[in-house]
């Protein structure tokens, strides 16, 4: 079975980090680019980075370039989001999805997982 | 920033045709997504490339693309369709999703 399992979401004062994490299985993850999509309460989907097969091509979305930083270890089948300097304004659901192919821009996301929690509060 | 717009919500009685669009000033050259959001549950695919079905989604989901408009067409929906639907694009190597649209089913 396909599957993504995201973890290292929690309650983090301002100005604070916090690393996610995703797990895959179930897929050949080295064949794949990876991405991070965050929904905030009560709102629409908001794409936060992406990354290619080979971690050769990277992506952010502006309300995050310059504090964010995305990552993938092929050998451990695992993505990674390390946040920086977080606001209020990142507090979202934030969840990992499987690309259709090895570029982040082609096929859209196939596989998502059921999100981690990001909650910036003081 | 490239910007796609939905509209915020559509209605559809049961049995008819749905239809949401999504507009961006650069879509033509681009391929499309759409996803299915229930409440309380992960997005899931329902078409991609603009107009292929991934597995498992149902033949009553189907994609077009004209212009800068992309449009995801429900024939025959069913209440279980009622969800919330988002395009999504890319650009200069950054992803996009529309707004979202609400789709009731009356």
């Amino acid at each position: 079975e396909v599957q993504l399992v995201e973890s290292g979401g929690g309650l983090v004062q301002p100005g604070r980090s916090l690393r996610l994490s995703c797990v895959a299985s179930g897929f050949t993850f080295d064949d794949y680019a990876m991405h991070w999509v965050r929904q905030a309460p009560g709102k629409g989907l908001e794409w936060v980075s992406g990354i290619s097969w080979n971690s050769a091509n990277m992506g952010y979305a502006g309300s995050v370039k310059g504090r964010f930083t995305i990552s993938r270890d092929n050998a451990k089948s695992s993505l990674y989001l390390q946040m920086n300097s977080l606001r209020g304004e990142d507090t979202a659901l934030y969840y990992c999805a499987k690309e259709g192919g090895r570029s982040f821009n082609y096929y859209g996301m196939d596989v998502w997982g059921h999100g981690t929690t990001v909650t910036v509060s003081s | 920033s490239h910007e796609l717009t939905q509209p915020p919500s559509v209605s559809v009685s049961p049995g008819q045709t749905a239809s949401i669009t999504c507009s961006g000033d650069k879509l033509g050259d681009k391929y499309a997504s759409w996803y299915q959001q229930k409440p309380g549950q992960s997005p899931v695919q329902v078409i991609y490339q603009d107009t292929k079905r991934p597995s498992g989604i149902p033949k009553r989901f189907s994609g077009s693309s004209s212009g800068n408009t992309a449009t995801l067409t429900i024939s025959g929906t069913q209440a279980m369709d009622e969800a919330d639907y988002y395009c999504q694009s890319w650009d200069s190597s950054a992803v996009t999703f529309g707004g979202g649209t609400k789709l009731t089913v009356l």
